[in-house]
């Protein structure tokens, strides 16, 4: 079985421009999660969704929003870059039945 | 709020020898508590979950956890370390609402070095 892929696996952007990262959930599961990981702040939660639908968001600002469509993949879109928004971006999507969240690889996002 | 604490920003543990990574939580309910491993450059594997039941969970690789409600705690151990064993730790805490896992709370993490 597939694990969650994230694409792409590396991205370099200016700032002020702005970047879509794409995640696959493993195959049957409908809820998908995103974080962020940095050397300071460590692994800090963006959003979830399940059903298309934003059930959960963590504190980050509007420029920062996600989408899921209907076969359950996911981007997220972070507008007007800022050099702090350089990361690790993680996916992790989890089963009905379960609690726990399986993670892609991630994408390395560097603003310069 | 929900908030994780590992004391330990950096452990070194000499090969074979025994492992044990602290976890301090803060949740307003019963918790669902998780270990999880990162290796330099790659994403996150689950090592092993904890929502009811026995206090002990046995998880993969070897490891296991134990949840003790009265100290807030749900700390990893290893009876002997492997070299292979080197990463970063993060313990997590989250909820569950129906369809799968609400968000994540993490750790700082915990680096494992380990020496020959």
């Amino acid at each position: 079985k597939a694990g969650v892929t994230q694409t792409p696996r590396y991205l370099i952007k200016t700032r002020g421009q702005q970047v879509t990262l794409s995640c696959s959930p493993i195959s049957g599961h409908r809820s998908v999660s995103w974080y962020q990981q940095t050397p300071g702040q460590g692994l800090q939660f963006l959003f979830e969704y399940f059903s298309e639908t934003q059930r959960n968001k963590g504190n980050f600002p509007g420029r920062f929003s996600g989408r899921q469509f209907s076969n359950s993949r996911s981007e997220m879109n972070v507008s007007t870059l800022e050099l702090g928004d350089s990361a690790l971006y993680l996916c992790a999507s989890s089963p009905p039945w379960a609690t726990e969240a399986f993670f892609g690889q991630g994408t390395r996002l560097t603003v310069v | 709020a929900q908030s994780v604490t590992q004391p330990d920003i950096h452990i070194t543990v000499s090969e074979g020898a025994s492992l044990e990574l602290r976890c301090n939580y803060s949740y307003g309910a019963t918790p669902y508590l998780f270990w999880y491993v990162q290796s330099p450059g790659q994403g996150l594997q689950l090592l092993l979950k904890y929502f009811s039941g026995d206090t002990l969970v046995q998880g993969i690789k070897g490891f296991e956890a134990e949840f003790k409600r009265s100290q807030s705690s749900f700390n990893l151990r290893k009876p002997s370390v492997h070299w292979s064993d080197a990463a970063e730790y993060f313990c997590a805490v989250g909820s569950y609402s129906g369809g799968g896992a609400d968000g994540l709370t993490f750790g700082k993490g915990t680096h494992l070095i380990i020496q020959p």
